[in-house]
C-alpha cells in the first residue's frame, strides 16, 4: 500500500511570508497528526485531525493552523514566518484508534531566510 | 506535559555488541512507541507496547514496558551498521488524543 506523501519536500520561504504544506495519510487512515522536529528542540506535536475535526492541539502560536478534507488529506499553514520556524514538517497517518501506530511521511524541510 | 526522558543520548559500538536504550517518565502512559529515524526521513515505527510488564521481540531487537507504565527499553542484541540510527520513544496520554509525547532521541552509530 502507498505510504503516506508529504509535499513538497523542500522549501524556502522568506520571514514575513506564509506557507502551506500537505499531506496525504495512508488510504482509510482517518487521523492525520502533524509534528515539527528542530535539532534544540525535538518532535513536537503541533495539531491532530480526525475524521475532518481537531482533536488535540500542541502549544504552538496562532501563526500555525491546519484543517483536513473529507478524503483524509491535510493541510497545515504557517502564516507571518519567522526564522525559528525553519525545520523538518513531519505528517502522521493512523487508524485514530487508541494505542495505534503511526506511519510517518518524509516530511517537508522548510529553511526561513 | 507528560515528558520523557531518553538514556543515554549517544551511542557508539561495535558491531556484534549489545546495547540498551532507556525511556523514563514520572507519567503513566496508555501505551509506548518506538521509532528508528533515518537522516531526512521521517520516524518508522518498531512496535507499540501497550500492557504494564510487556516484553516484545523484534529479532534482535527487545523492548520491554515497565510495570507501572512509565517507562521503556530497548535493547538491540549483537548490533549490526544497519542499526545505526536516531531511536525515539513516544508516549500516547492517557487522554491525549493522536498525540505523541516524544523523548529527545538516542542516537546509535554501529561500526563495523
Amino acid at each position: 500500500k502507498a505510504g503516506v506523501t508529504q509535499t513538497p519536500r523542500y522549501l524556502i520561504k522568506t520571514r514575513g511570508q506564509q506557507v502551506t504544506l500537505s499531506c496525504s495519510p495512508i488510504s482509510g487512515h482517518r487521523s492525520v497528526s502533524w509534528y515539527q522536529q528542530t535539532p534544540g528542540q525535538g518532535l513536537q506535536f503541533l495539531f491532530e485531525y480526525f475524521s475532518e475535526t481537531q482533536r488535540n492541539k500542541g502549544n504552538f502560536p496562532g501563526r500555525f493552523s491546519g484543517r483536513q478534507f473529507s478524503n483524509s488529506r491535510s493541510e497545515m499553514n504557517v502564516s507571518t514566518l519567522e526564522l525559528g520556524d525553519s525545520a523538518l514538517y513531519l505528517c502522521a497517518s493512523s487508524t485514530g484508534l487508541a494505542n495505534y501506530g503511526y506511519t510517518f511521511g518524509s516530511g517537508t524541510r522548510l529553511t526561513v531566510v | 506535559t507528560q515528558l520523557l526522558e531518553q538514556s543515554p543520548q549517544f551511542l557508539s559500538i561495535q558491531e556484534g555488541e549489545n546495547l540498551t536504550v532507556y525511556c523514563n517518565s514520572s507519567s503513566v502512559f496508555s501505551s509506548l512507541q518506538w521509532y528508528r529515524q533515518e537522516p531526512g526521513e521521517g520516524p518508522v515505527l518498531l512496535v507499540t507496547v501497550v500492557t504494564g510488564g510487556e516484553v516484545k521481540k523484534l529479532k534482535r531487537l527487545t523492548f520491554q514496558f515497565g510495570d507501572a507504565r512509565k517507562d521503556s527499553s530497548l535493547h538491540i542484541t549483537a548490533a549490526q551498521p544497519g542499526d545505526t540510527g536516531l531511536y525515539l520513544c513516544a508516549g500516547v496520554g492517557t487522554d491525549s488524543w493522536g498525540k505523541l509525547q516524544f523523548g529527545a532521541g538516542t542516537q546509535v552509530v554501529v561500526t563495523p
